[in-house]
């Protein structure tokens, strides 16, 4: 059974409309973290929360924002793509501990058109 | 800052070879955590293997293990006896210490192809 669960699987919006993406999880885990990744790049933290404390990266744009209104569910919103935000979103979930994995869902890949 | 190095952007190995995926990592940090994953086309990270920067043994999961050499930050993938299903991306990451909390730093990836 899936652990991470992201929908859409796939979304195509237009430029500047805004788009939400939406992760749920199953393992109770308190970190959940948004990672873009472009075609053949590694993939890139965007934030994460751990339980209801967001952590932002400093280089992500503002464009980019995030809710977790509970432990099971998290959000990233776009809010003005651009044609440069077309990428794979992954969402991951963890223990919050250094020896702990990161399980990943199996992404969203994000079309702007 | 942390950085993770992988070298080889693809590879093409026959089918039950054994395959290492090479991986440096740079930090400053003494508590950190060393992992690989394994994406096939469809999109999804799997976790393979972890290392901590403490552990004394190489990890070792199965058909993966991690040749962890500390002095010379490297954090090397072998697979032994590879099969087609291995083809796929692969990437090493890294945590930093602190709470643990912190998300992966990933490296660029290498593409494993296996040939019948």
């Amino acid at each position: 059974d899936a652990m991470v669960i992201q929908n859409p699987r796939y979304q195509v919006t237009q430029f500047g409309k805004p788009v939400t993406l939406s992760c749920s999880q199953t393992l109770n885990h308190n970190v959940m973290y948004w990672y873009q990744q472009k075609s053949s790049q590694a993939p890139k933290l965007l934030f994460h929360y751990y339980d209801k404390d967001f952590n932002n990266e400093a280089d992500t744009p503002d464009n980019f924002q995030s809710r977790r209104p509970n432990t099971s569910f998290c959000f990233l919103d776009i809010r003005s793509p651009g044609l440069g935000d077309a990428a794979m979103y992954l969402c991951a979930t963890s223990r919050g501990r250094m020896n702990t994995e990161a399980f990943f869902g199996q992404g969203t890949r994000l079309t702007v058109v | 800052a942390q950085k993770i190095t992988q070298t080889q952007p693809g590879m093409f190995v026959q089918e039950k070879e054994a395959v290492t995926l090479d991986c440096t990592y740079d930090t400053s940090d003494p508590s950190y955590g060393l992992f690989w994953y394994k994406q096939p086309s469809s999109g999804e990270m799997i976790f393979l293997i972890y290392q901590g920067s403490y552990d004394q043994q190489n990890a070792t999961e199965g058909r993966y293990s991690l040749n962890f050499q500390k002095a010379r930050k490297s954090a090397n993938l072998v697979i032994s006896a590879s099969q087609l299903g291995d083809s796929a991306m692969y990437f090493c990451a890294m945590r930093i210490g602190g709470g643990g909390a912190d998300g992966l730093t990933f490296g660029k990836g290498t593409h494993l192809i296996i040939q019948p």
